[in-house]
């Protein structure tokens, strides 16, 4: 089992472009939820993907989007970036809503986005 | 609504002594915590979880955390560190369709 994949593993994009990160979740999960890291904080929940549907979204502008596709995987969007939005984005999946419910996440590694 | 403050930025120890990092949380229902681990360039993974069950809760590597309602804290602690124990601990306060909050981590040095 490969656990939960994100790629690419590092991204530079200038400020005003747009990105899409991707990940794959652990084999037999269905959710999936986006966070972002600031350097040196705690990561920050931005969104959860259940059923191909945004089922819960944390305090980010409408700038960030998502998608899941039927075979669970799932890309998160940033448009109009800005130098506040370098970070760490992580990419955890689960089964039953994972942490929104109070069950155990797997994270991957996360794309280490500097946007310049 | 739910908080969660990690009491320490960084915590310094010599290997085989004990440790000890400290989480108060606060939540208007009855939380689920957790603790996760961060190594340098690896992702999150998890130490344990308390879901309502006992109080005190094992996890992996020889950690363990006590929930105390009264206190409203989640105490990280180990009886020995080893030097793989240097890493970033985040303690987790989620449940009743919350979005899931993180502490803002603590720095765990081990030195020889």
């Amino acid at each position: 089992d490969a656990g939960v994949t994100q790629s690419p593993t590092h991204l530079i994009k200038t400020r005003g472009q747009q990105v899409t990160l991707r990940c794959s979740p652990k084999s037999g999960h269905d959710t999936v939820s986006w966070y972002q890291q600031a350097l040196g904080q705690g990561p920050q929940f931005i969104f959860q993907y259940y059923e191909e549907e945004e089922r819960q979204r944390g305090n980010f502008p409408d700038r960030f989007s998502g998608h899941q596709f039927p075979n669970y995987s799932s890309e998160l969007n940033v448009n109009a970036l800005l130098l506040g939005d370098s970070a760490l984005y992580l990419c955890a999946s689960s089964q039953d809503r994972g942490l929104l419910w109070g069950t155990e996440a797997f994270f991957g590694q996360g794309t280490r986005l500097t946007v310049v | 609504a739910q908080s969660v403050t990690q009491l320490d930025s960084h915590v310094s120890v010599s290997e085989g002594t004990p440790v000890l990092l400290r989480c108060n949380y606060s939540s208007s229902y009855s939380p689920s915590l957790f603790w996760y681990v961060q190594h340098p360039n690896k992702g999150l993974q998890l130490l344990l979880k308390y879901t309502s069950a006992a109080t005190l809760v094992k996890g992996i590597n020889g950690f363990e955390a006590e929930f105390k309602k009264s206190e409203t804290s989640f105490h990280l602690t180990k009886p020995s560190a080893h030097m793989s124990d240097a890493a970033e601990y985040f303690c987790v306060v989620s449940g009743g369709s919350y979005i899931p909050t993180f502490g803002r981590g603590t720095s765990l040095i081990v030195h020889p």
